[in-house]
């Protein structure tokens, strides 16, 4: 069975750092893209970022409020998604989603696996 | 940047049709999704490629796409089916969500 689940969310200081990782089975990860997915408290969906495949060199995209401050990447032979997280606001509250798309996810991209959520609080 | 808007909220009596619809400029020509997300739960891919179903979801879901709107439909809705959903699509560079709509089955 597809697999996907996160860890390293906790309780920050507004300024310092996080890593989270999003460990994944049942699936040969190094050909799938990996999705970042953040969910406010109370509110939508938002990407945060992803990291194509291997294939795609591994391209990555940013939403505009985290690029330049969040950093993703991978290791495929572990089968693992990173997502560093660097001066963190308090506005980066939220559960954080690692999900699966498709090798390069482009126009017709989905994400058909998600992780349960790791809960990341920034607060003082 | 590409938005979607979804309505807030709907409701909808049991055994009837929900429709939930997902706005957004020329939307009909990119390809949307639809995620269902119960409270305290990840999201749950429904619709894909505007009308398709991965495997394991009922048939009661369906979806469309055209012109501006994209809607997911559930025929026969069900008490179980109560949930966040929102729909997906491709802004170019990245997926884009809208702001999901809280579905009541009342």
């Amino acid at each position: 069975d597809v697999q996907l689940v996160e860890s390293g969310g906790g309780l920050v200081q507004p300024g310092r750092s996080l890593r989270l990782s999003c460990t994944a089975s049942g699936f040969t990860f190094g050909d799938y893209a990996i999705n970042w997915v953040r969910q406010a408290p109370g509110k939508g969906l938002e990407l945060v970022g992803f990291i194509r495949s291997k294939a795609y060199s591994g391209a990555t995209e940013y939403v505009a409020s985290v690029k330049g401050r969040f950093t993703i990447s991978r290791d495929d032979s572990k089968s693992i998604a990173y997502l560093q997280m660097n001066s963190l606001v308090t506005e980066d509250t939220a559960v954080y989603y690692c999900a699966r798309g498709d090798t390069y996810c482009g126009g017709d991209c989905y994400l058909d696996y998600w992780g349960q959520g790791t809960l990341v609080t920034v607060s003082s | 940047s590409y938005e979607l808007i979804q309505a807030p909220s709907v409701s909808v009596s049991p055994g009837q049709t929900a429709s939930i619809t997902c706005s957004g400029d020329k939307l009909g020509n990119k390809y949307t999704s639809w995620y269902q997300q119960r409270p305290g739960q990840s999201p749950v891919l429904v619709i894909f490629q505007d009308t398709k179903r991965p495997s394991g979801i009922p048939e009661r879901f369906s979806g469309s796409n055209s012109g501006n709107t994209a809607t997911l439909t559930i025929s026969g809705t069900q008490a179980m089916d109560e949930a966040d959903y929102s729909c997906q699509a491709w802004d170019g560079r990245k997926v884009v969500f809208g702001g999901g709509t809280k579905l009541t089955v009342v």
